[in-house]
């Protein structure tokens, strides 16, 4: 069975551009989660959705970030416009409704220069 | 302040050591616990769930003290292959996943 699919697995940008992130969860998982992970803050839940609706987006930094989940096999996370401080690992996560197990794709490692 | 707390480490044992990592968290709501392992540029996976009655895979014993506030991990007969990050995380809703900053092993011959 195919895992989480994140792309891209990396992506160097400039300052100022605009950064799209995409994940493919799991199929039949009805819940996904955006996670953000530095060195010096660890992994940060950034908003995670259930049955495609957005849940909880106070992980959200601020107004540059959005995400969306238009159906149930798609979602992306979108900076606009970016900066070096975004700088991270970005994971993609899907949870199934009788599992507590957590699947996470490989990340998408951004580097905004 | 995160709301799960953990020695960042790192922790450096030689095989066949015993070693235990402490996790504390501040939200008393949190209902579910877990270890997950992350090696190094790898995406987290889940190491084992953590239960009030502690549970035990294999060489791993994960607690539960509600009273305490903290989770633990045991690694017993520690292997090279063991060496990676262990993050504790606690759940307040069934689905707001909290993850501490995670430990950092390193097993050595």
């Amino acid at each position: 069975d195919a895992g989480v699919i994140q792309s891209p697995r990396h992506e160097v940008t400039e300052m100022g551009q605009e950064v799209t992130l995409r994940c493919k969860p799991i199929s039949g998982h009805n819940s996904l989660f955006w996670y953000r992970q530095t060195m010096m803050r660890g992994l940060e839940l950034l908003i995670y959705f259930n049955n495609n609706v957005p849940i909880d987006d106070s992980g959200m930094p601020e107004d540059r970030f959005s995400a969306k989940m238009p159906n149930a096999s798609f979602s992306t996370l979108k900076i606009q416009p970016s900066e070096p401080r975004d700088s991270a690992v970005y994971f993609c996560a899907s949870i199934g409704a009788n599992t507590g197990e957590l699947f996470f794709g490989e990340g998408s490692r951004l580097t905004v220069l | 302040r995160k709301e799960v707390e953990q020695d960042p480490g790192p922790f450096n044992v030689p095989e066949g050591a015993t070693v235990a990592f402490n996790c504390t968290y501040s939200n008393s709501a949190s209902q579910s616990f877990f270890w997950y392992r992350q090696d190094c540029r790898k995406e987290p996976k889940l190491l084992m769930s953590v239960y009030s009655s502690g549970n035990e895979d294999g060489r791993f014993t994960a607690q539960l003290n509600r009273a305490s506030q903290y989770i633990s991990l045991l690694i017993r007969d520690s292997k090279l292959s063991d060496s990676a990050t262990y993050l504790c995380v606690g759940s307040n809703s069934g689905y707001a996943l909290n993850f501490g900053k995670g430990t950092s092993l390193l097993v050595t011959p």
